[in-house]
């Protein structure tokens, strides 16, 4: 079973839109990250939380809201989806020693239309 | 000037050979570095991670760590058909809430 899952694994959804994309874990880790990645632009970080009362932006937050419902789960929503959005969404864990790795969930290929 | 450089490639190397793959950072405080391996539409998963100058070695993969000239290495041995993907090099900052900062990747072909 995968340590980090998100849901859903591949999402179409149109222009305006409200979608939520899910990820739970159960590493244990307090920190969790939402990346979005495009081809040629590489890994951007949207949001990030170190606990549960712990939320900050990233470098590409405008257009996104999260939701950290308890350690294991952080929700990443789009709350009116435009095109541009199309793209290969990431959750990330890690622990909080300085040499942690990140650790990835399958990721949701989402498709704005 | 980006804080993470990696050469884009395609670097092709044939079977068995040694694949060497080069990532400098900007920031001389930097103290922990990274290296995933991604496939095509699929997530980064870890290879190694290094923090102190010299060399890693972890069954074929060795990650070389030079802080004085501000580089990282990763050498593939017996490079491999399946060894085939993008390889991310990621770069902790002491500051900056340590976030990781990402190199675009260098995409690797071995060829049989």
């Amino acid at each position: 079973d995968a340590d980090v899952t998100q849901t859903p694994r591949n999402r179409i959804t149109k222009t305006g839109k409200r979608i939520m994309l899910e990820c739970s874990q159960t590493k244990g880790h307090d920190r969790m990250y939402w990346y979005r990645q495009d081809p040629g632009l590489g890994l951007r970080l949207i949001y990030y939380s170190f606990d549960v009362k712990d939320i900050n932006k990233g470098e590409i937050s405008d257009g996104y809201s999260v939701s950290r419902q308890a350690q294991a789960k952080f929700s990443l929503s789009l709350e009116s989806a435009i095109p541009n959005q199309t793209a290969l969404y990431f959750c990330a864990t890690s622990a909080g020693q300085k040499n942690s790795p990140l650790h990835f969930g399958n990721g949701t290929r989402l498709t704005v239309t | 000037q980006k804080e993470v450089e990696q050469n884009s490639g395609p670097l092709s190397v044939p079977e068995g050979a040694i694949a060497s793959l080069n990532c400098t950072y900007s920031d001389r405080g930097s103290q922990s570095f990274f290296w995933y391996r991604q496939y095509s539409g699929k997530s980064p998963e870890l290879i190694m991670f290094i923090y102190s100058n010299g060399d890693k070695e972890d069954g074929r993969f060795t990650a070389q760590l030079n802080k004085a000239s501000q580089y990282v290495s990763l050498l593939i041995r017996d490079s491999q058909p399946s060894d085939s993907a993008t390889y991310l090099c990621a770069v902790r900052n002491a500051g900056n809430n340590r976030k990781l900062i990402w190199g675009l990747g260098t995409s690797l072909a071995v060829n049989p």
